[in-house]
């Protein structure tokens, strides 16, 4: 079955400052990628996320990039803010409905 | 719009019993998933549900089990509780077609078994 890989585990940065987080799947036939973000007591939060048939996706702060040559995609967080501090998760799927698997987590925390 | 509700927010409950949780999923949406999160494990696929059908299971045992009603509420019951089925239980509604471009998790049940 899919397995996903997230790294790193726990991000520190200072407020301003880009934050990159690295996923890398393993079933060729995933074809949807989304990114979650979770705040303590919350559930996951999706904020973006994007397809096989496109490499790159943005949406002001946040964007994601995917190869599927090398079977990874990241998330990029620009000018980060201290509420950017949360759980994020990197998730795949080989379909459109229902089973995501997901990666363990970065627990990114923005310094101000 | 409301968003995905599930009842209880906490439970606690002893090794042997068995436990129901609710979920009550945005209004128009047709699908229901359920995850367990633990620190272990992370987020694990359960079940999910299209139309009271299930259309995809995870890899848990079966006391794991669910069910989704006509007006797209779904429960999850696990039978035999072990302590090892202490987690955030996480329901997520997508719909109408149940893309999951369009799913949204609720709060989560906490369950502690003891």
């Amino acid at each position: 079955g899919e397995n996903v890989e997230q790294h790193p585990s726990t991000l520190s940065v200072q407020e301003g400052d880009s934050a990159v987080i690295k996923c890398t799947y393993s079933d060729s036939a995933s074809n949807y990628f989304p990114w979650y973000k979770q705040e303590l007591g919350k559930g996951p939060q999706l904020i973006i996320d994007i397809r096989s048939n496109v490499g790159e996706k943005k949406d002001q702060r946040i964007a994601v990039t995917l190869n599927k040559t090398a079977k990874h995609f990241s998330l990029h967080i620009t000018e980060t803010q201290p509420e950017d501090s949360a759980v994020y998760f990197c998730a795949a799927s080989t379909d459109s409905w229902g089973k995501l698997q997901f990666g363990a987590g970065t627990q990114v925390v923005v310094t101000p | 719009k409301a968003g995905v509700t599930q009842t209880p927010r906490y439970l606690i409950k002893t090794r042997g019993q068995q436990v129901t949780l609710s979920c009550s999923p945005i209004s128009g949406h047709r699908s229901v998933s359920w995850y367990q999160q633990t620190p272990g494990q992370g987020l694990q696929f359960l079940f999910e549900y299209f139309s009271e059908t299930q259309r995809n299971k995870g890899n848990f045992p079966g006391r794991f089990s669910g069910r989704q009603f006509s007006n797209s509420r779904s429960e999850m019951n696990v039978s035999t509780l072990e302590l090892g089925d202490s987690a955030l239980y996480l329901c997520a509604s997508s719909g109408p077609s149940g893309r999951l471009e369009t799913q949204y998790f609720g709060p989560g049940t906490r369950l502690l078994v003891l």
